[in-house]
């Protein structure tokens, strides 16, 4: 139980275009998802946190209008880079937390997408 | 802010070779401390955790004590088996905001 999906797992772009990543919890209900980055050799740095139904959080230093994200049902959360250049290239992870669950440990991980952006 | 430093890798060993991957960290408060652990094409799974000083976390093997006095979280295993090889990460948790502050991870090969 509790696995997290991430589609696609790899993606190649075009600068300038934009990226959606899906991110599904596939046999349980997620109130709260969170999304990181990745880059080589370094450690997951949290991007946003979103609810359900309302506006994502973003950490300070990641810029909203650029990583759109949208968390719609209890199951699904997109992250959409918009107008990617390479510097968005990147591993992105995705997390859900459980209902209910009231701390890190209740939380699951996507295997994460591969962006890379041309 | 919060911060995790962990060894860096590869750690590479023998079958049956004793582990230690090191991790300390920094934080204000009394944060919970974890273990996550990612195979090759996984996402990264709870390996263990401990959410006050002098805790111990364990599973599959694996050991970690929460030592507020030196402010860390090591990772030891008696004895690895090829199939532990994978990444390993250690995290806290702020108590306020529920967030996951991540180390930078350590590869781990075991040889057979």
């Amino acid at each position: 139980g509790a696995v997290v999906s991430q589609h696609p797992s790899w993606v190649i772009c075009k600068s300038g275009t934009s990226v959606k990543i899906e991110c599904r919890s596939l046999d349980f209900q997620a109130t709260t998802m969170f999304w990181y980055r990745q880059f080589p050799k370094q450690s997951l740095m949290l991007m946003a946190t979103s609810n359900e139904g309302s506006k994502a959080t973003y950490e300070q230093g990641v810029e909203k209008d650029k990583f759109l994200i949208n968390h719609a049902s209890l199951t699904l959360s997109t992250l959409t880079v918009t107008s990617a250049h390479p510097e968005d290239s990147s591993f992105y992870i995705c997390s859900a937390r459980v209902v209910g669950g009231r701390s890190s440990y209740e939380q699951y991980f996507g295997p994460g997408t591969r962006l890379t952006v041309t | 802010g919060d911060s995790v430093t962990q060894m860096e890798g590869p750690v590479t060993l023998s079958e049956e070779a004793f582990l230690t991957i090191n991790c300390t960290y920094t934080a204000t408060g009394y944060p919970s401390l974890f273990w996550y652990v990612q195979y090759p094409g996984e996402g990264l799974q709870l390996l263990l955790k401990a959410t006050k000083a002098d805790d111990k976390g364990s599973n599959k093997g694996f050991e970690a004590t929460y030592r507020k006095e030196t402010t860390s979280f090591h990772l030891e295993k008696g004895s690895v088996q090829v199939s532990d090889s994978a990444v390993y990460f250690c995290a806290l948790e702020d108590t306020g905001r529920r967030a996951l502050t991540f180390g930078s991870g350590t590869r781990l090969q075991v040889q057979p």
